[in-house]
């Protein structure tokens, strides 16, 4: 069974710029994750999507969003990048139907973005 | 206080020894708990999950779940120089009025051989 994919895994954008970063979810699980990781502030969660609705958002600004598709594929996009934007964004996801069951969520391998 | 607590680290162990790492969460009524272990330059990896009180073992992992005293643990018996990474505590947490999971800043493990 073929894991959760991220694409692309590596990306150097401009500041101001925008990215678009996309992930594909284990087949069968419905819900996918996004989260942010850096150095300093570790693994911080962005936001999750089930079934293409977002039922969970952390606390990041306007310009991250994300959406998900009927197939369960989601895409994230960072707009008017900033240099603090630098970091790996873990995709996961979970078979979690709408009851939450604590199931377990599991890792892409990420996109490491550069802002420079 | 932040939801989920871990030391930061570096832990060095020596090759063998046990290895013990620990979190803490604030949350009363978190009921899932994960230890996700994390390769430099890498993705994390789930180790074990844990829902219950009391003791549950994989191999040379065991993970230690203590509802009362709100803090899970993972030990690493034999420990290999292959297990010197970040290791990562994830709770689920209701914040603001949602469910998410919430993850520690991760403890960072040294094998020494």
């Amino acid at each position: 069974k073929a894991g959760v994919t991220q694409t692309p895994r590596y990306l150097i954008k401009t500041r101001g710029q925008q990215v678009t970063l996309s992930c594909s979810p284990i087949s069968g699980h419905r819900s996918v994750s996004w989260y942010q990781q850096t150095p300093g502030q570790g693994l911080q969660f962005l936001f999750e999507y089930f079934s293409e609705t977002q039922r969970n958002k952390g606390n990041f600004p306007g310009r991250f969003s994300g959406r998900q598709f009927s197939n369960s594929r989601s895409e994230m996009n960072v707009s008017t990048l900033e240099l603090g934007d630098s970091a790996l964004y873990l995709c996961a996801s979970s078979p979690r139907d709408r009851g939450y069951s604590g199931n377990t969520i599991y890792f892409g391998e990420g996109s490491w973005l550069t802002v420079v | 206080q932040k939801e989920v607590e871990q030391n930061s680290g570096p832990l060095s162990v020596p090759e063998g020894a046990i290895a013990s790492l620990n979190c803490t969460y604030s949350d009363r009524v978190s009921q899932s708990f994960f230890w996700y272990r994390q390769y430099s330059g890498k993705s994390p990896e789930l180790i074990m999950s844990i829902y219950s009180n009391g003791d549950k073992e994989d191999g040379r992992f065991t993970a230690q779940l203590n509802k009362a005293s709100q803090y899970v643990s993972l030990l690493i018996r034999d420990s290999q120089p292959s297990d010197s990474a970040t290791y990562l505590c994830a709770v689920n947490a209701r914040i603001q009025g949602a469910q998410k999971l919430v993850f520690g800043q991760g403890t960072r493990l040294t094998i020494n051989p």
